[in-house]
């Protein structure tokens, strides 16, 4: 009931394409969901997130959509670029259960062609 | 902006070494976190704490221990290294919200080798 998963593992897109990343979690009292986006060598860094009282988050080229019936949650990139290859975890939390822990997806490499 | 501080970006140490990794953040957050990051394993939580001198156990804290004397400071231990502790470690923070759950804001992790 705690895990996230996600998909693809990998991902392979073209520049100008619009990157999606899917999670789904069984958890329905989880009250948050942020994405993180990681770099080689770099720790993971929040890159947007949403609550479950809305549908859609959009952060300039990031959008998160949110399906609280289907308990699915997902990252669309649009016009993608080589900039964003990188890792990206999708996590969910629960507020009050084990303060605040995330309960992370397994992780997806992006990878953008130019 | 939040920074969180991981004393050593790369660690080589021996088997049956006490190995300390030491994660300090600048934002007085009550809550931190360590996880070891594995390829295709994604994040893992060691151990976490929500207080000075508090601590609980996360997912895989077999091997590994933990203190946090000052609020700012969080440290990793291992106890008696060994090869399958070989792995990246990443230091994590956070406030308490009030009502909803927060972000964690990561360190740029300490990649850690065991011969």
């Amino acid at each position: 009931q705690q895990q996230v998963k996600q998909s693809p593992q990998s991902l392979i897109v073209q520049k100008g394409g619009i990157s999606i990343i899917n999670c789904a979690y069984e958890n329905t009292a989880f009250d948050y969901f942020p994405w993180y986006q990681q770099f080689p060598g770099k720790g993971p860094a929040l890159l947007i997130a949403i609550r479950p009282d809305v549908s859609e988050k959009k952060e300039g080229r990031f959008t998160i959509s949110f399906n609280k019936s289907a308990k699915q949650f997902s990252l669309h990139i649009m016009d993608s670029q080589p900039g964003d290859s990188a890792t990206y975890f999708c996590a969910a939390s629960l507020y009050g259960g084990s303060q605040g822990n995330l309960i992370f997806g397994k992780g997806t490499k992006l990878s953008v062609k130019p | 902006d939040v920074k969180v501080t991981q004393s050593s970006r790369y660690l080589v140490k021996r088997t049956g070494e006490k190995v300390f990794l030491e994660c300090v953040q600048d934002m007085d957050h009550e809550n931190m976190f360590w996880y070891r990051q594995d390829p295709g394993l994604g994040l893992r939580l060691i151990y976490f704490s929500y207080d000075v001198k508090m601590k609980e156990k996360g997912d895989i804290p077999e091997g590994y221990s933990v203190s946090r004397e000052k609020k700012e400071r969080f440290s990793l231990i291992l106890e008696s290294a060994s090869t399958n502790q070989t792995s990246m470690y990443l230091c994590a923070s956070s406030p308490t919200g009030l009502g909803t759950s927060q972000p964690q804001h990561f360190g740029d992790g300490t990649r850690l080798s065991i011969l």
